[in-house]
């Protein structure tokens, strides 16, 4: 069965650390993995992995795929109240029809 | 580009009732829509995957007669939640696959928050 776990449930951390997400998965047939952050409502894309060992980069946040040893981090730099939301990985394998199998999520709280 | 509407946002309605949901992808075609279900403070879990002119595919543990899911056009797909029951109240959140995507981008709509009374 395909499976995606994401560590830690949840953290709440002070503005200006840097935080580390991660995402495992057991999947056959693996094609991407997809990070999103959720808010009050619908998930917004972060990042799409495909390759191992590439990182992939935006502002403060940043993320890589080991695909050796089936896990992703997503890191966000110098945090900001704004970044408070839920961090959700998804899986997607080959034959799937574009399916994504999320995790559980990470629930990140930056207090000031 | 690429926005994904739901209807209606909110919906509380009275046990036994039916209740339809709307997903439309505004300025794109989707042959592909996904319906999610998630529950307070817990992950997306996919209920089923809708394509256009054909029967929705349903994960495992989702009642079909329960959950009736019609993709009419390539811009629209609804699920109607038939005789809803206080266990049904969720957040019902909709994705689109652009029917040209050359990655794997699904577009989320904004949710549907159900409470059944």
């Amino acid at each position: 069965e395909d499976k995606v776990v994401q560590s830690p449930l949840s953290l709440v951390v002070h503005e200006g650390d840097t935080v580390t997400l991660n995402c495992s998965y057991e999947v056959t047939n693996f094609r991407s993995l997809l990070w999103y952050k959720q808010e009050k409502k619908a998930p917004t894309f972060l990042f799409m992995l495909t390759s191992s060992g590439i990182e992939k980069k935006s502002g403060r946040l940043s993320s890589i795929l080991d695909k050796k040893e089936l896990f992703s981090i997503l890191n966000i730099t110098a945090t900001q109240t704004g970044d408070s939301a839920i961090y959700l990985c998804a899986v997607e394998f080959t034959g799937g029809g574009n399916k994504l199998t999320f995790g559980t999520g990470t629930q990140l709280k930056v207090e000031l | 580009g690429a926005v994904v509407s739901q209807h209606p946002s909110r919906v509380i309605c009275k046990s036994g009732t039916s209740v339809k949901i709307e997903c439309r992808s505004l300025d794109f075609q989707a042959t592909t829509m996904f319906w999610y279900r998630q529950f307070p403070k817990k992950s997306l879990m996919l209920m089923a995957t809708s394509n256009e002119g054909s029967k929705a595919t349903y994960e495992q543990g989702v009642e079909k007669d329960k959950f009736l899911i019609n993709h009419a056009s390539l811009t629209l797909s609804t699920l109607t939640v038939t005789s809803a029951h206080p266990e049904d109240s969720s957040f019902y959140i909709c994705s689109a696959a652009p029917e040209l995507a050359v990655y794997n981008e699904q577009f989320f709509g904004p949710g549907t928050r159900l409470t059944v009374l």
